[in-house]
């Protein structure tokens, strides 16, 4: 079993939708991470939570410490948000254990 | 430019040869790590440095070297390169281990023919 697991793997939306996409983690961490990666492109980093929720523009991002769950949330969808999104877990020497990623299509 | 570079960003080898990936950040970031990504697999963990002259293996560390004698500067050396280690190889940095956020470099395509 992978220390962290995402889903859904693939998700195709409509321009306009409310999209979430989920992680859980089963190692103890220092914070996790959510990362951004267009195709063929490099990655970068959206969030970094250890506790509640944050926000930026569109893109919400909580998580519950107890439950060792984070959502992302992407509120109004657009077709550039398509992108692989990737959940991190922050293990103790400070490396990041990553999930397989979600693959992301927003239609127009 | 101020930020994390790496270079080359496409590399083609053949089997055999060594190749060193270079990895250079201009913010005195602590640590640093080489991830590597591939298909199936994610993105893991190769080597991390914690400071200079302070480097440990990741995941998956065989047929991988790397050196840390200044703090910007963090190279990966394939000691003799083989198809497996076909891959995209990205570099971070991060000013510590716990409650900083982390920057990635663009990342070097390598190919192994």
């Amino acid at each position: 079993k992978n220390e962290v697991e995402q889903s859904p793997q693939n998700l195709t939306a409509q321009e306009g939708e409310f999209i979430t996409i989920n992680c859980s983690y089963s190692v103890g961490i220092s914070a996790l991470h959510w990362l951004q990666q267009h195709p063929g492109g490099g990655i970068v980093s959206l969030f970094m939570l250890s506790s509640g929720k944050k926000k930026h523009g569109r893109l919400i991002a909580t998580i519950n410490i107890q439950e060792k769950h984070s959502s992302l949330h992407i509120t109004a969808s657009h077709p550039r948000d398509s992108a692989v999104y990737i959940c991190a877990a922050r293990g103790s020497q400070g490396n990041l254990i990553f999930g397989k990623g979600t693959k992301l299509s927003v239609k127009p | 430019d101020a930020g994390i570079t790496q270079s080359p960003r496409y590399k083609i080898t053949e089997t055999g040869r060594q190749v060193t990936l270079m990895c250079h950040q201009t913010w005195s970031h602590s640590y640093m790590f080489w991830y590597r990504q591939d298909l199936g697999h994610g993105l893991r963990l190769i080597y991390y440095s914690a400071a200079a002259d302070i480097t440990d293996k990741g995941e998956v560390p065989d047929g991988y070297v790397v050196s840390r004698s200044k703090t910007e500067n963090f190279p990966l050396t394939l000691e003799s390169a083989t198809r497996s280690q076909t891959s995209v190889y990205f570099c971070a940095s991060s000013p510590e281990k716990s409650n900083y956020g982390y920057t990635f470099g663009s990342g070097t395509r390598l190919t192994v023919v």
